[in-house]
């Protein structure tokens, strides 16, 4: 499967935990996206990476909320002392490094619950 | 600023076209998207058309773009129950960085028999 892959696509984290969300972009991306989605809500952008450099984290919240991409691995998503206002979907896309469509491929969504 | 709106719901029956609308704030966007969500899934790109178009057609898709009036719309022609899902439109900023899209909450369609 070439296609975006995250993982877990479900999460039920208690308050106060800590989620870990993973994607692995299409092969031969090197351009990574985390969007958030609340429920009944569009998605709203988080983050943008490249291999090992964060390049646009304007939608990320200040607090708790970290990512990264190695270089090694797949882009992980982290949000540490979780509360029930961070339960939604998170999806994360890829691009191509040559592609000036804008076009993204996106995931299938890793659910976070926080009970 | 950078809001996207569409109304939340449309109903069609099965044969009909359906049209979906959408319309943004910033003008100087250089590609508009729809997307398409079915549950539980990801997001899938159905078209996209750059801002110097008026129309874009791909089999039964139609996408109608009003720059002067900010309006985007989505014909979706001879609409199937497996067209039922929520659509969204999206937009890419003028500058910086090309995928970092805005959405617009989306629209449900549903198809009834």
């Amino acid at each position: 499967n070439a296609g975006v892959m995250q993982n877990p696509r479900h999460l039920v984290r208690r308050r106060g935990q800590e989620a870990r969300l993973r994607c692995s972009p299409m092969k031969g991306h090197s351009h990574v996206y985390w969007y958030r989605q609340l429920p009944e809500e569009g998605l709203k952008f988080m983050v943008y990476l490249q291999k090992e450099n964060i390049i646009d984290e304007s939608g990320m919240p200040k607090e708790r909320f970290s990512a990264e991409f190695p270089k090694e691995g797949p882009s992980i998503l982290r949000i540490q002392q979780v509360v029930r206002g961070d339960s939604a979907a998170y999806f994360c896309a890829s691009s191509l490094l040559t592609e000036n469509t804008g076009e993204l491929f996106f995931g299938e969504g890793s659910r976070l619950t926080v009970l | 600023g950078e809001d996207v709106e569409q109304s939340l719901f449309l109903s069609v029956r099965e044969g009909d076209s359906s049209v979906i609308n959408c319309t943004y704030t910033d003008s100087s966007s250089t590609y508009l998207y729809w997307y398409k969500q079915e549950p539980g899934a990801g997001l899938q790109l159905l078209t996209y058309i750059f801002s110097n178009m008026d129309m874009k057609q791909d089999q039964r898709l139609t996408v109608l773009l009003n720059k002067k009036d900010k309006h985007l719309s989505l014909r979706i022609a001879d609409t199937q129950t497996g067209d039922s899902a929520i659509y969204f439109c999206a937009e890419s900023p003028p500058t910086g960085t090309a995928s970092k899209l805005t959405f617009g909450t989306g629209t449900r369609l549903q198809v009834t028999l």
